[in-house]
């Protein structure tokens, strides 16, 4: 069975400071990573996803994560916070090698910036 | 371009009544997904869809639960009875096929007093 955790409830930074969202997965199978945004009273916005192919993944929103097979993490970055940030942020993965494609989602990373 | 279109956004209703939520995924995508999101669980997936075939409902918490997509343009969820603890958000996305990246509606809020 897959799953997905990520540490942190609540992440809070600076405007202008460096983002850092972790997040650590589990699975039987080469998994597909994505992380999406959650911005108050709406869906989840796909940020960036990871099929396989460079382990450096850039997103929207000078969003990137670099996949570590070792460490099986798949943490979340961005250079220079903004306020627009702010949202709930959520790393989820996909077990396609298993035939299933439902996505398993961490609790989600609350990030708050400060001004 | 339209994306997945959820009704109601919001819902409150008393318990014991039937719930219906409703949902049209993007036009051409194939796959389609029931999510609920509550403070306690996080987001969990539901059931999907593939081709208009549900393929895994495992996550169908119970038989007061059940889901159908008659046609590629239109799936509901219904609640029947609802109880107050399935008070939550309910997503849906579709995607255009197995492993290609999901696209969320808005939600439906449902309240069950």
């Amino acid at each position: 069975a897959q799953s997905v955790t990520q540490l942190g409830s609540h992440v809070s930074v600076s405007e202008g400071a460096l983002v850092l969202l972790r997040c650590n997965y589990s699975s039987s199978v080469p998994p597909y990573l994505f992380w999406y945004v959650q911005y108050p009273n709406q869906g989840l916005q796909l940020l960036l996803k990871y099929t396989s192919a460079a382990t450096l993944v850039k997103g929207i929103n000078g969003f990137e994560a670099e996949f570590k097979k070792s460490e099986t993490s798949f943490h979340l970055t961005k250079p220079s916070a903004h306020m627009s940030d702010a949202a709930e942020y959520f790393c989820a993965v996909s077990d396609l090698g298993g035939g299933a494609d439902g996505l398993t989602f961490g609790k989600g990373t609350h990030l708050i910036i400060q001004p | 371009d339209a994306g997945v279109i959820q009704s109601p956004r919001h819902e409150v209703t008393e318990m014991g009544q039937e719930v219906t939520l409703r949902c049209k995924p993007i036009s051409g995508h194939n796959s389609l997904f029931w999510y609920r999101q509550t403070m306690m669980r996080g987001l969990e997936l539901l059931i999907y869809f593939n081709n208009n075939v549900p393929i895994d409902d495992s996550g169908m918490p119970e038989d007061r639960f059940s889901a159908k997509m008659p046609n590629a343009s239109f799936s509901t969820l219904k609640i029947q009875p609802s109880e107050p603890r399935d008070s939550a958000v309910y997503f849906c996305a579709s995607s255009l096929e197995p492993g290609t990246p999901q696209h969320f509606g808005d939600g439906t809020r449902l309240s069950i007093l």
